[in-house]
């Protein structure tokens, strides 16, 4: 079965550029969250898109922009990097109906972003 | 926010040997979750739970949503090698709303699987 793809799956920045990542949700999924994980820590929500609208914002900062296009796919464009925004990056797609049990998130293989 | 307290934190079991762990929340829940993540990949949904009390298998893992829906725990019993990895937890709130689907994860459990 199809997955979620997340590309590139690594990238090496240095500070103050900018980074572009792309998130392609498994077919016939309408909506893509972000996540960001730490070393060692749990994965933390950065936002999320609905039929490529917004529709929830957490921890993310006002550096980091995101959408969703026709296709459904996103990118999570992030400028001014700092050496803290080295972290795992994932993605996760859903089937959204609005009710428990048609929300499931499978999430891609993340981006591994190392900031020297 | 909200936050979920996962435990242990870490556990070294031998093979063969059954493992549980839980999760607590402050706060309601009408979704659990349980991933695994293998060091730099992606997590992979195990056992999804959407009803209070509702109990679930999957294999060799079984998980329950807790009554209050402010709990859970996930079992896996006759543990191998291949289970070594790290286990999270996640809520979901569903509904409207700002939290509206997002996931709310534990700190995770690290397992290691002595042969």
């Amino acid at each position: 079965a199809a997955g979620v793809i997340q590309s590139p799956r690594h990238l090496i920045k240095e500070k103050r550029e900018t980074a572009t990542l792309k998130c392609y949700p498994i077919p016939r999924h309408d909506t893509v969250y972000w996540y960001q994980q730490g070393p060692g820590q749990d994965p933390q929500f950065l936002i999320s898109f609905y039929e490529k609208m917004q529709s929830d914002k957490g921890s993310i900062p006002d550096r980091f922009s995101a959408q969703q296009f026709s296709d459904y796919h996103s990118e999570l464009n992030m400028s001014s990097l700092e050496l803290g925004d080295s972290a795992l990056y994932f993605c996760a797609s859903s089937s959204n109906q609005g009710a428990p049990g048609t929300d499931t998130q499978y999430f891609g293989p993340g981006t591994r972003l190392t900031v020297l | 926010g909200q936050q979920l307290n996962q435990s242990p934190q870490s556990m070294f079991i031998q093979e063969g040997e059954d493992v549980s762990m839980n999760c607590t929340s402050s706060s309601i829940f009408n979704t659990w979750l349980w991933y695994k993540q293998d060091p730099g990949e992606g997590p992979v949904l195990l056992i999804a739970l959407y009803k209070a009390g509702e109990l679930t298998s999957n294999g060799r893992l079984t998980a329950q949503f807790g009554i209050t829906r402010k709990d859970s725990f996930l079992n896996i019993s006759a543990s191998i090698p291949s289970d070594v990895g790290i286990y999270f937890c996640a809520g979901q709130l569903l509904g409207g709303g700002t939290s509206y689907g997002k996931l709310t994860f534990g700190q995770g459990t690290i397992l290691t699987v002595h042969p």
